[in-house]
């Protein structure tokens, strides 16, 4: 089945504590984005990948840090969470040849 | 400055009826829009798009209108279902590009 995958898809953390959340997709898209989501302000970009080895930042991205090693993993690094990251986080990806993104069920993290 | 935007917070429609999403964009660049549907606790998932040089795109109970002079497009669903209750994310892209640009979304309860 053609789909994204996020984990985890729950997570508490503390302030300041290092923490990974990975994606991966199995339909060799180019392209992959992360988004979160906050009341009132709809999805917003953090950082996004054309491709492998690159990356770049979207609307949001202070506080984030990215990678794409693979053509099918895009973890969202958070190097010393605050509380203003509490959040819905989503992954997507997409082929050029499509016209939108595959998403995955997110995850929802909380810094306490 | 937001690009696309979706002045409706929430919208009630009694089932059966015909229920009518907008969206405004200001970006002249845009010309490809998509309409996503999210359930609460999953990922958006994609529902119709539409090219900037149609004006209709219909899918089943779905169509989409784009008026490009006055960058505004809008989703229909006839007839309402309550299983339609979520919330939609209007998205734009520039051609060639593969960010999307999503509006804050519309919550759209369907009343039985």
């Amino acid at each position: 089945e053609a789909q994204v995958t996020q984990n985890p898809r729950y997570l508490i953390t503390v302030t300041g504590k290092k923490l990974t959340v990975t994606c991966s997709q199995n339909m060799n898209h180019e392209y992959m984005s992360w988004y979160r989501q906050d009341p009132g302000l709809g999805l917003r970009q953090i950082y996004y990948s054309m491709n492998v080895e690159v990356t770049d930042k979207g609307d949001v991205p202070e506080g984030y840090k990215v990678s794409r090693k693979e053509k099918r993993n895009f973890p969202l690094i958070l190097e010393s969470p605050s509380p203003n990251q509490t959040s819905l986080y989503f992954c997507a990806s997409s082929s050029r040849a499509l016209g939108g993104y595959t998403f995955g069920s997110g995850t929802r993290l909380t810094v306490v | 400055d937001q690009q696309v935007k979706q002045n409706s917070p929430s919208l009630s429609v009694q089932e059966g009826r015909i229920s009518i999403l907008n969206c405004d964009y200001t970006n002249s660049m845009f010309d490809y829009f998509l309409w996503y549907k999210k359930y609460p606790a999953e990922g958006p998932t994609f529902l119709i798009s539409i090219s900037s040089i149609k004006d209709k795109n219909e899918d089943g109970r779905f169509t989409v209108f784009l008026n490009k002079s006055a960058k505004h497009l809008s989703l229909h669903i006839v007839p309402s279902q309550p299983g339609d209750s979520a919330v939609y994310f209007c998205a734009a892209r520039v051609l060639g590009a593969d960010g999307l640009t999503f509006g804050k979304g519309t919550h759209l309860i369907i009343q039985p």
